[in-house]
């Protein structure tokens, strides 16, 4: 069965420093890897998608994503850490012949000044 | 940009009682999405529905909960009878081709008591 896991519930970093959100997935079939961030009081807001082109794939706010098949890794990367980062990250899953996505538990980042 | 749109943003309710939420997708979209995430747990998948009919439903999906298009605009979720464990964040997503990304709503929140 597919599904994803989303290590570290909350993530610290200073401001400047490196953002690096895990996310592991398990599926039988090729998948198709999305991360989604929450602002408070918001809807899921798209950041970037995998879908079986570009192993390294840029999203929005300058944040990146490698799908890496060995490892069932799609960690959620950013170089430096700005205070409007703050916010809830869902890495996501699903793949051809379902309408469904399976999310992971989330993870609430929080940047220090 | 165009968003998905939900109301009502919270909505309280008793026990027993029957409950619609309405989200109006985005305009050019044919592919629409229920999910909810109790507090504390993972986002789920609830229902897809496309051409007027239900495309994949999950297991919670059950005869309490019905999906509608009355109109070209709108796409409900009724609850029939709510129970307590249905408290949760109603989140409406929309997409508009089969696997593309989907498009969440800010939610809305049903307190069941």
């Amino acid at each position: 069965a597919q599904s994803v896991t989303q290590l570290g519930s909350h993530v610290s970093v200073s401001e400047g420093a490196l953002v690096l959100l895990r996310c592991n997935y398990s599926s039988s079939v090729p998948p198709y890897l999305f991360w989604y961030v929450q602002y408070p009081n918001q809807g899921l807001q798209l950041l970037l998608k995998y879908t079986s082109a570009a192993t390294l794939v840029k999203g929005i706010n300058g944040f990146e994503a490698e799908f890496k098949k060995s490892e069932t890794s799609f960690h959620l990367t950013k170089p430096s850490a700005h205070m409007s980062d703050a916010a809830e990250y869902f890495c996501a899953v699903t793949w051809s012949g379902t309408y469904k996505y399976i999310f992971g538990t989330g993870t609430r980042l929080k940047v220090l000044a | 940009e165009p968003e998905v749109t939900q109301t009502p943003s919270h909505q309280v309710t008793q026990m027993g009682q029957e409950v619609i939420l309405r989200c109006v997708p985005i305009s050019n979209h044919l592919y629409f999405y229920w999910y909810r995430q109790i507090l504390g747990q993972k986002v789920e998948f609830l229902v897809s529905f496309y051409n007027n009919e239900i495309s994949e439903k999950s297991e919670i999906f059950d005869d309490q909960f019905s999906v509608e298009r009355p109109d070209g605009s709108n796409f409900t979720l009724k609850i029939r009878s709510t129970k307590l464990e249905d408290s949760a964040m109603y989140f409406c997503a929309s997409s508009e081709r089969f696997m593309d990304e989907q498009y969440f709503g800010p939610g809305t929140r049903l307190t069941v008591t």
